[in-house]
């Protein structure tokens, strides 16, 4: 069975400071990695994936994550946090061959003025 | 438009009676989810479809049930609502080709008395 962790429910940065949000995951096999971005009402919207080619993904937004192996993790970064980055976000794993999604918990990103 | 759309977006109602939530979409994607989201909890697969008249349970099934008679729908039906059934479902769809991509709908708030 595959699975993520994300710690920390809450994350709160200050305008222009580094965002970082962490995602482990468990897999059995080589896993397809993805975060996906709730604003308030919304419904998810793809932020970025790692399907095994280049380990650091850029996604929309100005967000990256780097899929680190030895580590089973795949974190979510931002160099400088904007107002509007103020969201849940959600890592989710697949491996190659499985029709469905598994989510984490999720982590709500508050940014301050 | 194109896209995927739920109904109701809201909907209150008692312990015990049936509640049927609607997704439908317009891209013709073979594969359609439901899922609910709670605190602390993330998203939840509930129940999953590959194609018209074919269904297959998730994580959380019981107490749900599903048809697929045509690819573009794919209701949700509580037989007998509880209180723990209250939630905010979201309906998603993908291609059969998987590139990672969930596309959400905007989801139905639930609330069971």
């Amino acid at each position: 069975a595959q699975s993520v962790t994300q710690l920390g429910s809450h994350v709160s940065v200050s305008e222009g400071a580094l965002v970082l949000l962490r995602c482990n995951y468990s897999s059995s096999v080589p896993p397809y990695l993805f975060w996906y971005v709730q604003y308030p009402n919304q419904g998810l919207q793809l932020l970025l994936k790692y399907t095994s080619a280049a380990t650091l993904v850029k996604g929309i937004n100005g967000f990256e994550a780097e899929f680190k192996k030895s580590e089973t993790s795949f974190h979510l970064t931002k160099p400088s946090a904007h107002m509007s980055d103020a969201a849940e976000y959600f890592c989710a794993v697949s491996d190659q061959g499985y029709s469905t999604l598994t989510f984490g918990k999720g982590t709500m990103l508050l940014v301050s003025p | 438009d194109a896209g995927i759309t739920q109904s109701p977006r809201y909907k209150i109602t008692e312990t015990g009676r049936q509640v049927t939530l609607m997704c439908h979409q317009t891209w013709s994607h073979s594969y359609m989810f439901w899922y609910r989201q709670d605190l602390g909890h993330g998203l939840r697969l509930i129940y999953y479809s590959a194609a018209a008249d074919i269904t297959d349970k998730g994580e959380v099934p019981d107490g749900y049930v599903v048809s697929r008679s045509k690819t573009e729908n794919f209701p949700l039906t509580l037989e007998s609502a509880t209180r723990s059934q209250t939630s905010v479902y979201f309906c998603a769809s993908r291609n059969r080709e998987w590139t990672g991509e969930l596309f959400f709908g905007e989801g139905s708030r639930l609330t069971v008395l």
